[in-house]
Formats: C-alpha cells, sequence, structure tokens
C-alpha cells in the first residue's frame, strides 16, 4: 500500500527563495494534515483541509505560508520567501475522518521533507 | 499553549526495564488518546490509543493507564528493547464536530534503551 508521499525528501535554499512542499494523501482519505517539526517546538499543526476545503489555517506562522488543495490526492505548502527560521521537518498527514463514534482518525504521516534554508 | 503537557521530554531505560511516559491535558471534551512513535528520519506512526471509557489498553508490550478524574494517561513499555529506541508523543483529540481528526500533540519523549 502506498503512504502518504512527500516531495522533495530533502531541500536546500537560499533566504528569499520559493518553497513548494507537495504532498500525496492516502487514496481515499478525506484529511489532509501539514505539521512543521522542530527541536524547539516539536511538532506544530499548520493546516489541515477536509474533503479539500481548509478547515484551521492558525497554525500557519504569517502570510509567507500558503496551503492548497485542489483535488483530493494533491497539496502544496509553499513558504514565500523563505527565511533560516523556517528551517524544519514538514510533515504531511491524511486520515479518514470517520463520523464522530467511530474508531478513532489514525492520521497516517509521510516520511517528511527537510528543508534547510540558508 | 500546549494543549497535552508530556514529561520526561528524555529517557534513559535498561534493556529489560519498564519505561513509562506521562501526559496530562485540560481540556474535558477530548475523547480519544493516541500515542505515536517516530524512528529518526521517519514520519510518527500510530503506536496504541485509547479512549475515556475505559482505564487501560494493551497491546503486546505497550499498555496505556488512563485517569480520567485525574485527566492524565501514561505509555508503559515493559520488557523495553533496544529496538522500541525513539521518540514517542501523546496526542489528544476531540472526535466529533469540526475539530474530528485534529491532534494536539505532546513535545515529545526520546527513549533510549541500553543494551
Amino acid at each position: 500500500d502506498a503512504g502518504v508521499i512527500q516531495s522533495p525528501r530533502h531541500e536546500v535554499t537560499e533566504m528569499g527563495q520559493e518553497v513548494t512542499l507537495r504532498c500525496k494523501p492516502i487514496s481515499g482519505h478525506n484529511s489532509l494534515f501539514w505539521y512543521r517539526q522542530t527541536m524547539m517546538r516539536g511538532l506544530e499543526l499548520l493546516i489541515y483541509f477536509n474533503n479539500n476545503v481548509p478547515i484551521d489555517d492558525s497554525g500557519m506562522p504569517e502570510d509567507r505560508f500558503s496551503a492548497k488543495m485542489p483535488n483530493a490526492s494533491f497539496s502544496t505548502l509553499k513558504i514565500q520567501p523563505s527565511e533560516p527560521r523556517d528551517s524544519a521537518v514538514y510533515f504531511c498527514a491524511s486520515s479518514l475522518a470517520l463520523t464522530a463514534g467511530g474508531v478513532g482518525n489514525t492520521i497516517y504521516f509521510g516520511e517528511g521533507s527537510w528543508l534547510t534554508v540558508v | 499553549q500546549q494543549q497535552v503537557k508530556q514529561s520526561p521530554q528524555s529517557l534513559i531505560v535498561q534493556k529489560g526495564g519498564i519505561s513509562i511516559i506521562n501526559c496530562a491535558y485540560e481540556n474535558t471534551a477530548f475523547d480519544y488518546f493516541p500515542w505515536y512513535q517516530q524512528f529518526p528520519g521517519k514520519g510518527p506512526a500510530l503506536l496504541i490509543a485509547i479512549r475515556p471509557d475505559v482505564s487501560e489498553k494493551k497491546e503486546g508490550r505497550f499498555t496505556i493507564s488512563f485517569n480520567k478524574s485525574a485527566k492524565q494517561f501514561s505509555l508503559h513499555i515493559m520488557d523495553s528493547q533496544p529496538g522500541d529506541s525513539a521518540t514517542y508523543f501523546c496526542a489528544a483529540s476531540i472526535d466529533r464536530g469540526s475539530t474530528l481528526g485534529r491532534l494536539y500533540f505532546g513535545r515529545g519523549t526520546q527513549l533510549t534503551v541500553w543494551p
């Protein structure tokens, strides 16, 4: 079974450049999450979508960050312009959000995109 | 504000010992409590989960203990093995309505099991 697929796995870019991270969720899943992981702040939820609609983007750090989900099988997280403090591992995750009373909503994570901004 | 507080930040245990990681929460609306395991270079993966209608759940060497009145839950790893060395995250969610599926994670515990 294909899990959540993220690209690129590693990216090194210069400050001020645009960075686009890509995600293909697990087929059939209806919720998609973007997380950022750093030593200082742990796992932070940036934004999540349900049925391709952004539900909560309160975790997006600032206007330099934007996320889109044009269809059920693809999402992007864009940083423009990038800054050194954006260096982190960015995880995409997906789940099949069941109705209340279900068995719980397991979130499946991709392997992450390791971003370094110099 | 951290919705789920996790301790300790790091833990070193000898092979065969018991590893215990604790988490606490404030929001009584939380009704789903999973634990995730993350190996270096990988994304977190679900290890075990519990709902507040039970006080304990066991899967192999892994047990979640849940104390609803104290708003605390913990992960116990029995007979810890070097292969258990990883970062463990507790999490909580409100499993209904517009927040369905949204997990609040603890800061993580880095477990090292010495052979």
